[in-house]
């Protein structure tokens, strides 16, 4: 079973800066890792799928880089509908267990 | 535009049953591997079931499996999740997904969501 971990588990950023946030995989995954944001309420939504390649819609500011073991969600400029709580997913097991981490909780500082 | 509806939910005894359904629209709903995730109150995604486009082929997490039953109905664009010998653990948002196209369809990220429906098991 692979076991996806994020870090930081919370992270207090100001508008305007830059925040980046962390994914690790027990096992390799090559680049079959998404990302998404979840806010309060809502669903999750896509961000982020193979590793880099921004969903549709999704800003310029947010870019995942990232393979094998070691995966980074970057936001470049933090703006108020940023924050929330971010996941990576792995998508590379078969068969089929899909695995999320734990999450990041993006807030204001 | 690519949607899933979701319906069902609601307060349930523990040991008692209860499905949800998830109703597709805007593709074709019978080329695509759909899948089940959860949150518990609190906590982060959990993905607990899935079934390939054809509906051959079901996967489920360990904490359901042998509780839960995925299955799909092409007539209908729908997916359904049965549980059974439900226990307060299972006490959750659920939400559907669909993940990807054709035979490697698992091999998918998850897009679009459904807007989740909750299910709270309490006596």
């Amino acid at each position: 079973e692979i076991v996806m971990t994020q870090s930081p588990a919370t992270l207090s950023v100001s508008p305007g800066e830059r925040a980046t946030l962390s994914c690790r995989a027990s096992q390799s995954l090559s680049t079959n890792l998404a990302w998404y944001q979840q806010k309060p309420g809502q669903a999750p939504r896509l961000l982020i799928f193979a590793a880099s390649a921004r969903a549709t819609g999704i800003p310029a500011r947010f870019s995942g880089t990232g393979s094998g073991t070691e995966f980074t969600l970057t936001i470049s400029s933090l703006q108020s509908e940023d924050f929330a709580i971010y996941y990576c997913q792995q998508y590379n097991t078969w068969p089929p267990t899909w695995t999320f981490g734990q999450g990041t909780k993006v807030e204001m500082k | 535009e690519v949607q899933l509806l979701q319906s069902g939910g609601g307060l349930v005894q523990p040991g008692k049953s209860l499905s949800l359904s998830c109703r597709a629209s805007g593709f074709t709903f019978s080329s695509y591997t759909l899948t089940w995730v959860r949150q518990a109150p609190g906590k982060g995604l959990e993905w607990i079931s899935g079934i390939s486009g054809s509906g051959v082929n079901t996967y489920y997490a360990d904490s359901v499996e042998g509780r839960f039953t995925v299955s799909r109905d092409t007539l209908r664009d729908t997916m359904y999740l049965h549980m059974h010998s439900l226990r307060a653990e299972d006490t959750a948002i659920y939400y559907c997904a669909r993940a990807g196209p054709g035979s490697s369809g698992w091999h998918n990220w998850f897009d679009p969501w459904g807007q989740g429906t909750l299910v709270t098991v309490s006596s």
